[in-house]
């Protein structure tokens, strides 16, 4: 089982639809959850940073964390033809090294 | 890009041959990190590095050696290329803060 489960997709949605992007983890010790997003042929871009349990938002985009179940989400609001990328998830333990494990990625296309 | 440069932007090379990929930041990061990315595998850790001289294997650093000798630049080789290393490569950079900044990537076709 990998640490870090993710739905490759892809996913396509029409322009304004709400889109949910999800995650599941397997190691109770995760401490910090990202989210990436990744234009086609460019490197993975940091969106969102969470600890803990809760919700974070930015704008359009809401990143949410259970920890009892361990699922953590990214939810889009109104989204955009620019937001089509591919969406990562990714978490780690903590400590010094800043090792990252990522999820495969979740491929997004939001229609006009 | 977060001042992350890698080099070559794209290369082609024959199975058996050796081969480097160079990464170079103008932010003074202390880390650094190679991964390579595949379809169905997503982003996997190859070396890192957490300052000049100090490196670490990752999830999939068989065939692969790294060096960094000055903080700005982390070298990754491939000693006898296989086609099995075919890949996207990424290089990433962070500091304490343990958010990482990536590179735009080496697309590396071994034939």
């Amino acid at each position: 089982q990998k640490e870090v489960e993710q739905d490759p997709g892809p996913l396509s949605v029409p322009e304004g639809a709400i889109v949910s992007l999800n995650c599941t983890y397997s190691n109770s010790a995760f401490q910090y959850f990202m989210w990436y997003r990744q234009y086609s042929r460019k490197g993975p871009e940091l969106l969102m940073y969470t600890y803990s349990s809760g919700n974070k938002e930015d704008g359009r985009f809401t990143a949410q964390v259970d920890k009892s179940s361990k699922y953590i989400s990214l939810f889009i609001r109104d989204s955009q033809p620019s937001d089509s990328a591919t969406y990562l998830c990714a978490t780690y333990y903590g400590g010094a090294t800043n090792k990252l494990i990522f999820g495969t990625g979740t491929l997004l296309a939001v229609q006009p | 890009d977060a001042g992350i440069t890698q080099s070559p932007r794209h290369k082609v090379t024959e199975t058996g041959t050796p081969v480097t990929l160079r990464c170079h930041q103008t932010e003074n990061h202390r880390y650094m990190y190679w991964y390579r990315q595949d379809p169905g595998h997503g982003l996997r850790l190859i070396h890192y590095s957490y300052g000049v001289k100090d490196t670490d294997k990752g999830e999939v650093s068989d065939g692969y050696s790294v060096s960094r000798s000055k903080t700005e630049d982390f070298l990754l080789t491939l000693e006898s290329a296989t086609s099995s290393q075919t890949s996207v490569y990424f290089c990433a950079i962070s500091e304490l803060s343990n958010e990482q900044f990536f590179g735009p990537g080496t697309r590396l076709t071994v034939l």
